[in-house]
């Protein structure tokens, strides 16, 4: 079975901190996915990685994929209250899409 | 419409009862999922299908829930007897292709919140 392991659970920060959260497995992973849900939405894609040790930044977010391919972070400079969310990761696996339980972002104006 | 349509958005049923919920995916897309998230989780593999067919089945909890796509578009999530461990969302997903990983995406539907009472 493939699990993701997703660090911190909870995080609150204050508008204009750095932080990073992360995910990780014991298993190999083809590519991984990040998602961010919202509260009463679904989970919206924000990045697939393919490849080992590929980064890609959106705007403020920076992910990385490791190089063994077993784990990946999310970075997000300069937080925003428009950041607040649930960041989930996700891969193939056994089943079409394995997610991790995510880290619950708080960012506090 | 433009994205995953989930009906209803909420559902409040008594323990025992029988309830269905509606996905409408994106039009096109021949691959659909079932997902279930309950408070404090990530969401949880239920079924997909490819078409009309369920191509995998095995993240249904017990014989109690059962999915169809009878002509390859709506998909209905029914569940008899609901128990009060049923309350979760019930999320849907579509994609233009199974989902493979590398340039394949899912899109979601808002859910369906059950609370079974």
């Amino acid at each position: 079975t493939q699990l993701l392991e997703q660090s911190p659970q909870f995080l609150s920060i204050q508008e204009g901190e750095n932080l990073t959260v992360y995910c990780n497995s014991s298993s190999v992973f083809s590519s991984l996915q990040w998602y961010r849900q919202e509260p009463g939405e679904g989970p919206v894609l924000l990045v697939t990685v393919v490849t080992g040790g590929e980064v890609k930044k959106l705007k403020r977010l920076t992910f990385q994929f490791g190089d063994a391919r077993k784990d990946s972070s999310l970075h997000i400079t300069a937080a925003q209250p428009g950041d607040t969310g649930l960041y989930l990761c996700a891969g193939p696996g056994n089943t079409p899409l394995v997610f991790g339980k995510g880290t619950r972002l708080s960012v506090i104006a | 419409g433009a994205g995953v349509s989930q009906t209803p958005s909420n559902k409040v049923t008594e323990k025992g009862k029988y309830v269905e919920l509606r996905c409408d995916p994106i039009s096109g897309h021949t691959a659909l999922y079932w997902y279930r998230q309950s408070l404090g989780q990530g969401p949880e593999f239920l079924i997909y299908f490819q078409g009309t067919g369920a191509a995998d089945d095995s993240g249904l909890p017990n014989d109690r829930f059962f999915a169809v796509r009878p002509e390859g578009s709506v998909s209905t999530l029914k569940i008899q007897r609901t128990e009060r461990g049923d309350s979760a969302v019930y999320l849907c997903a579509s994609s233009l292709t199974l989902l493979a990983g590398m340039n394949t995406e899912a899109f979601f539907g808002q859910g369906t919140r059950l609370t079974v009472v």
